[in-house]
């Protein structure tokens, strides 16, 4: 079981924006870096947003994150067909790794 | 280029041992900092960590699987090994091996494997 909470999906239509929050505790999210993971249908996740608001080469600026306190979002604006994925959060907890629940994103 | 390849069998049975092999490439695990992970995912559930091994061979295991989890790393076939014992129907996932990187992301992930457990 998950301590990382996150919405089951959220849904859009192209062009618009949507937001997928990750909640956890002081002893996660609240005292270490958060980092996001999109995985397209029957592939490997994907770094998509790392030390809770960075980047990777080659990640579209339609894609952002954000912390505060307990919690963590994840930002994707200019929706896509594309972006159709699950969307995972994770960070660390006593040295021990720890996902959230993940995130339907559907573009309707 | 960092790549990183699952491999080990693809049927178990009930109560054998699963022993998988990450094979990577692109960094040496002896580099401070360096960090491999095992991670798991049952068809249509979530992302579930089982284990980290780091440059230094600390070893961190999953709370809820560490009475049957084994990681090892061989520095010089740049491999770490994953073994779980006592295989059930419930530990059908797929498994991916991960590589960490200081700040604590998972930058690089294998394809993963399909590992399926019945009789």
């Amino acid at each position: 079981q998950s301590v990382l909470t996150q919405p089951p999906s959220v849904s859009a239509a192209p062009g618009q924006k949507v937001t997928i929050s990750c909640s956890g505790s002081s002893s996660n999210i609240g005292n270490n870096y958060v980092s996001w993971y999109q995985q397209l249908p029957g592939t490997a996740p994907k770094l998509l947003i790392y030390e809770n608001n960075k980047r990777p080469s080659g990640i579209p600026d339609r894609f952002s994150g954000s912390k505060s306190g307990t919690s963590a979002t994840l930002g994707i604006t200019g929706l896509q067909t594309g972006d159709e994925a699950d969307y995972y959060c994770g960070t660390w907890d006593s040295s021990l790794s720890v996902f959230g629940t993940g995130t339907k994103v559907t573009v309707l | 280029q960092v790549t990183l390849r699952e491999s080990g069998p693809a049927l178990v049975k009930p109560t054998q041992t699963l022993t998988l092999t990450c094979t990577f490439s692109g960094f040496s695990l002896s580099t401070s900092g360096m960090c491999v992970s095992w991670i798991r995912q049952p068809p249509g559930k979530a992302l579930e960590w089982l284990a980290l091994i780091d440059w230094d061979d600390d070893k961190y295991y999953s709370t809820s699987l560490k009475t049957r989890l084994t990681i090892s790393k061989d520095t010089s076939k740049n491999q770490v090994v994953l073994t779980m014992t006592n295989m059930d129907p419930v530990d059908t996932a797929t498994y991916y091996c991960a590589r960490i990187v200081a700040t604590g992301e998972y930058r690089h992930w294998g394809q993963g494997t399909l590992v399926t457990v019945s009789s």
